[in-house]
């Protein structure tokens, strides 16, 4: 069965401190795999995804995440941590068929919470 | 504002008493989806519609919920006979139907507290 494992419930890094939220998937082949962020009373919003190509990928908010197909990860890292990056963090993973990223499986969200 | 929609933003209810969520999406996009997130747990897929059509549904999806897009436009999610296990976050998300440059935007959700 096709599913997300994100290992850390909740995370606290210092101000300025690097960050790296790991994500695990089991998928039967290559999925399209994403990271959201999820403020307080907030919806989700994308941060990257990764479709094809480059396992390294750039997304918003100077967040990146590298997909290595030999250990079914895709971590999520940021150099520089900001107190404004407080918030959970879901890793998912969404079918190669039909083009859409709306149907996704979630993992169980990272909270993150940030030292000043 | 030209995001996702979804109201109410908060509903509390008496178990036993049906609901009914509203989802407005991005106007260009075709393609609308449920969600439902409970707490301590990440988003879990209910359905989705392209236009007017309901092309999938989750088996969390019970005979209790009925999702419809009538015009294809705007969503409605009810929940009929409300049991305190339906309290959860419900998320509404659209995006265009095509290739893996679509993405999903999110709604803020409805908060659904049954009591």
């Amino acid at each position: 069965a096709q599913s997300v494992t994100q290992p850390d419930i909740h995370i606290t890094v210092s101000e300025g401190a690097s960050l790296e939220l790991r994500c695990n998937y089991s998928y039967g082949a290559t999925p399209y795999l994403f990271w959201y962020v999820q403020s307080p009373g907030q919806g989700l919003q994308l941060l990257l995804k990764y479709f094809s190509g480059d396992t390294l990928v750039q997304g918003i908010k100077g967040f990146e995440a590298e997909f290595k197909r030999s250990q079914s990860s895709f971590n999520l890292r940021k150099p520089s941590v900001h107190w404004s990056d407080a918030a959970e963090y879901f890793c998912a993973v969404g079918a190669r068929y039909g083009g859409s990223q709306g149907n996704l499986i979630f993992g169980k969200g990272t909270k993150l919470s940030v030292k000043p | 504002d030209t995001g996702v929609s979804q109201d109410p933003r908060h509903k509390i209810t008496k178990r036993g008493q049906n609901v009914t969520f509203r989802c407005d999406p991005i106007s260009e996009h075709n393609r609308l989806y449920w969600y439902r997130q409970t707490l301590g747990q990440g988003p879990e897929f209910l359905t989705y519609f392209q236009n007017e059509a309901q092309l999938e549904k989750s088996r969390l999806l019970s005979d209790r919920f009925s999702a419809e897009r009538p015009k294809g436009s705007f969503s409605t999610l009810e929940i009929q006979r409300t049991e305190q296990g339906d309290s959860a976050m419900y998320l509404c998300a659209s995006s265009l139907a095509g290739g893996p440059n679509t993405e999903a935007f999110f709604g803020q959700g409805t908060r659904l507290t049954v009591v």
